[in-house]
Parts: structure tokens; C-alpha cells; sequence
């Protein structure tokens, strides 16, 4: 299948930096990627939808301004949390869809990102 | 709004038992719905998917039903060995297509003894 690579795997940051999470597609083309966040034994939650060459749309909840996206080429979305805080701390999931005859979503293997 | 609800984990079994994971969901709209694994150390993977009522997805021995009336899709395989040890998630997205925009169970942990 298609791959999708996360950089990088874990981050332990101080409070009040900020912390750069990349999602490349290795080996195909997406307009469109999705950042989830995903809380201790709870579900994967939709944060926002990166669109290339566009804004990113953004779930209810989600502060725009606190987590950053970027999609600036076909392969590369990044997630940037800025001014981090303990409460920001989570595992941080991205996934592409690979359009086909069966489109289907591949993941990345995650972020596990610690603020200190 | 939408939601999928799994059962917890961890669940540990020997290798050849029969393995479930309960499933439902949401009935909003005519969503698909999909089952993903996460081995160790991998990022999520598409097991099966089932895109209307009374499909059944199947893939590696596994399978599951799309039952609309009980609004469930609950995952089974009938004898399981220690490759199937890893994180599973159920999830729907609003259509068809896997890619879209998906709403996940909160995932079980399988363990899976020799």
C-alpha cells in the first residue's frame, strides 16, 4: 500500500515553544490531508482538514490559531502547535487519502508529542 | 453528533480462540463504516469496510456485518494467532469513500498468547 511518513514520532517540548509536526505522502499526490488527535485511551478526534494551496478547515473546538497547518505542496501538510501547553500533550495522528478506483485513507504512524 | 463506541480493551486470548469486538455507531445519514488496525510501532491500516446495510467486509480472516437495525458492526475472526496482536478501531465516515473525513471508536488492544 501507499505510504505516509510522520516526522517526528516524539517531541517532549517546554511550555511556550512551539513544536512542527510534517506529514509527507511518500509516494503519491494529496490535495488533502487530516490531523487527529487522539487523547489517552479515548477515540482518534478530527482536527481539521489541510487543503493544498488553501486554508485548512478546522472542527468545531479546534483553535486556528493554536495549531497552525500548512499544506504547502502535493506530498507535505504540517501541524505546528504553537505556544505549547501540558494540556496540548497527545499523540498526533495524520492520514492522506489515495485517490483511486478504491480511495482509501493511509496513515501515519503517529506523534507522540510531551509538554513539559 | 456522529460517534462510534467499541468495547474496551485490553483483550488478551490464546492463540486459535475466537476473537469479537463490539461496535455501533451512530445512524446519522447512511454513513460507511470501516475497521482499522494499528500494529506496533505502524500507523493505522484499512482492514475492512462496509458501505450499506447487510454488507459484510472481510479481510485476513476477519469480518464484520453492517447491521442496520442494531446499528452495529461488531468485528470477529475464529481463531486468531499472535500476528493479530495490535490496536483496533472502528470508525464511520459520512459516504462511501474511506478517505473522507472519519469519526473512530476509541480502540481495543488485543493481545493474542502463544
Amino acid at each position: 500500500g501507499a505510504v505516509v511518513s510522520q516526522h517526528p514520532s516524539w517531541v517532549i517540548c517546554k511550555s511556550g515553544t512551539s513544536v512542527k509536526i510534517e506529514c509527507r505522502s511518500l509516494d503519491f499526490q494529496a490535495t488533502t490531508m487530516f490531523w487527529y488527535r487522539q487523547f489517552p485511551k479515548q477515540s482518534l478526534m478530527l482536527m481539521a482538514t489541510s487543503n493544498e494551496g488553501s486554508k485548512a478547515t478546522y472542527e468545531q473546538g479546534v483553535e486556528k490559531d493554536k495549531f497552525l497547518i500548512n499544506h504547502a505542496s502535493l506530498t507535505l501538510s504540517t501541524l505546528t502547535v504553537t505556544s505549547a501547553h501540558p494540556e496540548d500533550s497527545s499523540f498526533y495522528i495524520c492520514s492522506a487519502p489515495k485517490t483511486g478506483m478504491n480511495t482509501e485513507a493511509f496513515f501515519g504512524q503517529g506523534t507522540r508529542l510531551t509538554v513539559v | 453528533g456522529d460517534s462510534v463506541t467499541q468495547m474496551e480493551g485490553p483483550v488478551t486470548l490464546s492463540e486459535e480462540a475466537f476473537l469479537t469486538i463490539n461496535c455501533t455507531y451512530t445512524a446519522t445519514g447512511y454513513p460507511s463504516l470501516f475497521w482499522y488496525v494499528q500494529y506496533p510501532g505502524e500507523g493505522l491500516q484499512l482492514l475492512l469496510k462496509a458501505t450499506k446495510a447487510d454488507d459484510k467486509g472481510s479481510n485476513k480472516g476477519f469480518e464484520a456485518t453492517y447491521r442496520k437495525e442494531t446499528t452495529s458492526f461488531h468485528l470477529e475472526k475464529g481463531s486468531v494467532q499472535v500476528s493479530d496482536s495490535a490496536v483496533y478501531f472502528c470508525a464511520r465516515s459520512p459516504g462511501a469513500i474511506a478517505g473522507n473525513k472519519l469519526t473512530f471508536g476509541g480502540g481495543t488492544r488485543v493481545l493474542v498468547k502463544p
